[in-house]
């Protein structure tokens, strides 16, 4: 039991490159998450899907695009990168969509635009 | 909109040491509240949560009690260890995303 896994660890791009960083996660959940991590401002949630077919919009939204491939994978992506794009990524899953649900998250993806 | 402060840090303790970390909150609902826990090149994981008010968290040795008269959340260990060095976030849940606080820098000498 894996929980939720996410590749690349590190990624190092170029401004206007495009790129995917994929989530998968093996506990059955319905809702999956991504969020930005950025030194001094926390986590904050760029898009989620509350089950297979759906996604939503989070609090920054802009830049990126998400897919819900199957209840188990949930991508994000980088059209065209750009450097305020440098950040930490994770993801996270939770079994529903609810107040009371404990997110479990993944160990996260290094991204440099430069 | 919903928010959280959490005190600036880094919070520097020596071991067995109490650790206050404190957490307050801003919601138009009643929200569940989280503490998560992410430790150097990790991920975050939950540490203790509480869904309504006057229930406290455990978890660890730390706890935290839901206030809602004093909007807070804050966490507490009476003595911290070396391996509780890490980075710690409270959060609510408002409809389901998790809305966190800026983290606090825990380190703990030995």
């Amino acid at each position: 039991n894996a929980g939720v896994t996410q590749t690349p660890k590190f990624q190092v791009l170029k401004t206007g490159q495009s790129m995917t960083l994929q989530c998968a996660q093996d506990m059955n959940h319905n809702s999956m998450y991504w969020y930005r991590q950025d030194p001094g401002m926390g986590l904050r949630l760029i898009y989620y899907s509350a089950s297979e077919g759906t996604t939503d919009k989070g609090e920054v939204p802009n830049g990126y695009n998400v897919s819900r491939l199957n209840k188990r994978e949930f991508s994000l992506r980088l059209e065209s990168a750009a450097p305020s794009q440098t950040s930490v990524y994770f993801c996270a899953s939770s079994e529903e969509r609810g107040d009371q649900e404990t997110q479990y998250f993944g160990p996260g993806t290094r991204l440099l635009v430069l | 909109g919903d928010s959280v402060t959490q005190m600036e840090g880094p919070v520097t303790l020596s071991e067995e040491a109490f650790l206050t970390i404190n957490c307050t909150y801003t919601a138009t609902g009643y929200p569940s509240l989280f503490w998560y826990v992410q430790y150097p090149g990790e991920g975050l994981q939950l540490l203790l949560k509480a869904t309504k008010a006057d229930d406290k968290g455990s978890n660890k040795g730390f706890e935290a009690t839901y206030r809602k008269e004093t909007t807070s959340f804050h966490l507490e260990k009476g003595s911290v260890q070396v391996s509780d060095s890490a980075v710690y976030f409270c959060a609510l849940s408002d409809g389901g995303a998790l809305i966190f606080g800026k983290g606090t820098t825990l380190s703990v000498s030995s």
